[in-house]
């Protein structure tokens, strides 16, 4: 079955920096790849998903790349503000003809420091 | 965006009775919705998979008979924890799929058994 690592477990960045989250997944057939944003006490919010037939993706201060040969994608967050500190999970998944499960990294813990 | 809600969003409960949470989608309907429990610090663990007008689908290692799940409807599924126990304490949260391949999590519900 599909396996997804993310590292790193903790970033801590100063405000204005970028911040770069990495994760790999085991399963070449996976297509869809999300990423959640978890705040204290509240449930994952989606912030960008890409799916296998785009390699780049951009929203905002938000941008995900995807390498297909390599199986990892990354979460590129540019112009960091104290509002982004948060846990942000990767996930992967196969998705044709309906809902299939997400696979979630093992989070990685955001801190930016004013 | 889709909006999905939980009711209740904390609960505490003496050891043996049963709990209900309830998952609606309040703008979309969705054929299927996830069911994930969260311990501290930790990634999200999904518990099963239920679609509308069926049963669900349990994970490995997730007792069906404990944690019974309803999709009587394309807007609410609701997960009952029966007869729960201190070690059942956790953070549940659920998921429905929306339009697309995209999955709309809930703000989560907090459970403690005394």
């Amino acid at each position: 079955g599909e396996n997804v690592e993310q590292h790193p477990s903790t970033l801590s960045v100063q405000e204005g920096d970028s911040a770069v989250i990495k994760c790999t997944y085991s399963d070449s057939a996976s297509n869809y790849f999300p990423w959640y944003k978890q705040e204290l006490g509240k449930g994952p919010q989606l912030i960008i998903d890409i799916r296998s037939n785009v390699g780049e993706k951009k929203d905002q201060r938000i941008a995900v790349t995807l390498n297909k040969t390599a199986k990892h994608f990354s979460l590129h967050i540019t112009e960091t503000q104290p509002e982004d500190s948060a846990v942000y999970f990767c996930a992967a998944s196969w998705v044709g003809g309906g809902y299939n499960k997400l696979i979630f990294g093992a989070g990685t813990r955001l801190a930016v420091h004013p | 965006g889709a909006v999905v809600s939980q009711h209740p969003s904390r609960v505490i409960c003496k050891s043996g009775t049963s709990v209900k949470i309830e998952c609606r989608s309040l703008d979309f309907q969705a054929t299927t919705m996830f069911w994930y429990r969260q311990f501290p610090k930790q990634s999200l663990m999904l518990m099963a998979t239920s679609n509308e007008g069926s049963k669900a689908t349990y994970e490995q290692g997730v007792e069906k008979d404990k944690f019974l799940i309803n999709h009587a409807s394309l807007t609410l599924s609701t997960l009952t924890v029966t007869s729960a126990h201190p070690e059942d304490s956790s953070f549940y949260i659920c998921s429905a799929g929306g339009a697309g391949d995209t999955q709309y999590f809930g703000p989560g519900t907090r459970l403690t058994v005394l």
